[in-house]
Order: C-alpha cells, then sequence, then structure tokens
C-alpha cells in the first residue's frame, strides 16, 4: 500500500513571497490533516478534512494561510505572504475514518525554510 | 483542553539495556493514547496505541507501552535496546470528547549507545 505522498520535499523563498504544498493521502482515507511542526517542537494541527469538508480549522492562521481538498482526495496548502516564523516542517496525514481510536499516517513531510 | 507532556528532552541507554520513553496526560474523559517514532529527514511513523481496554499494549519493532490511570501515564518500554532504535519519540493524545485529533507533545531524542 502506497504511503502518504507529499511534494516537494524542501522548499526556500524569501518572506513576503507565497508557496504550496501538495499531498496526496493513501487511498479510500477520508480524513486527512495538515500539521505545522517547528525546530524542537512536536507536530501541531494546522487543519483537518474529513472527504472534502473541513472539520477543523481553528489553529490555522486564516489571514495567510489557506487549504483546500479537491474533490475529497487530493489537498493543497497554502501560505501567502510568507513570514521569517513559518519555517517549519509541513506534515501531512491522513486516517482510513474519524474515529477517535484510529492513527494517522504521515507522509516525509516538506521542509519550508523562510529567509 | 488535552495535552501531553514528555518530562526528558534526551534520554540514553546502552545497547541490551532496557529502555523507558516517558509520557504523561491530561483530557477529560478517557484518553486515546499514541506513540510515533521519527528519524532524521523521515515522517512520523505509527508505533503504537492505547484504547479503552488493555492497560499494556504491544505495537511495532518490539515496543510496548503501559496505560496507567491513577498516574495518567503511558510510557514507551522495550526490554532490549538496539543501536536503531536511536530517534525522535513522540507521545500524542486523543481526548473523548472535543477535538478529535492528535495532540502531540514535545518530543524526546533517544540515543542508543553501542
Amino acid at each position: 500500500e502506497a504511503g502518504v505522498a507529499q511534494s516537494p520535499r524542501y522548499k526556500i523563498i524569501e518572506k513576503r513571497q507565497s508557496v504550496a504544498f501538495w499531498c496526496n493521502p493513501i487511498s479510500g482515507h477520508a480524513t486527512l490533516y495538515w500539521y505545522q511542526q517547528i525546530l524542537g517542537q512536536g507536530p501541531k494541527l494546522l487543519i483537518q478534512f474529513q472527504n472534502n469538508g473541513v472539520v477543523d480549522d481553528s489553529q490555522l492562521p486564516k489571514d495567510r494561510f489557506s487549504a483546500e481538498r479537491l474533490k475529497g482526495v487530493d489537498s493543497t496548502l497554502k501560505i501567502q505572504p510568507a513570514k521569517l516564523e513559518d519555517s517549519a516542517v509541513y506534515l501531512c496525514a491522513s486516517s482510513p475514518q474519524q474515529g477517535r481510536g484510529t492513527e494517522a499516517f504521515f507522509g516525509q513531510g516538506t521542509r519550508l525554510t523562510v529567509v | 483542553a488535552q495535552s501531553v507532556a514528555q518530562p526528558e528532552d534526551q534520554v540514553n541507554v546502552a545497547e541490551g539495556n532496557p529502555l523507558t520513553v516517558k509520557c504523561t496526560y491530561s483530557v477529560s474523559g478517557n484518553p486515546y493514547l499514541f506513540w510515533y517514532v521519527q528519524y532524521p529527514n523521515r515522517g512520523l511513523q505509527f508505533l503504537l496505541k492505547y484504547i479503552p481496554g488493555d492497560n499494556l499494549v504491544k505495537g511495532s519493532y518490539g515496543f510496548e507501552a503501559e496505560f496507567n490511570k491513577s498516574q495518567t501515564s503511558f510510557h514507551l518500554k522495550k526490554p532490549s535496546a538496539l543501536v536503531s532504535d536511536s530517534a525522535l519519540y513522540f507521545c500524542a493524545v486523543k481526548g473523548w470528547t472535543g477535538a478529535n485529533n492528535l495532540f502531540f507533545g514535545t518530543g524526546t531524542r533517544l540515543t542508543v549507545i553501542p
């Protein structure tokens, strides 16, 4: 079974530029998450989708971050404009259902450096 | 609100010795607890989980964890450490109610010394 795919693996941009990340979840997984992992910290949820609807985006900085999930499959996360403090690894994860006992499967992440 | 604490940033253990990585949690109601491992330049890999039921959970690569409700703990253990176990370990929790997503600790770096 193929895992969660993310691209690009690495991205370096200047502050105030925009950037987009792509995620393809495991086939058939209805729930998709985007997490932000700042160096030295644990991952923090940005947004959770169930199929193509948003379940939780309370921690998403909506003035600069946006996300969508096309047709309930692939997802993109965008930052516009980027700030220095956005430097982090952005992790996409998926799970087959929304149950609390269900684990999430993570992609390798996109490492963003804002200079 | 739910949270987990990993009190040790770094754990060092000699190869062949038992290892323990500590985790305590705070959540309303019954918790669902998870352990993940992260190798350099890799994503998080699921190790094991606790769902209400058996307190001793066995997972991948010989790891196990014991849920202790009175101590609100879910420590990760392995009887005999391998050098290849060296990695960053994260504990995570979901609450019984409220937000249905993982809340992660700050991680513990495990180094197994040959």
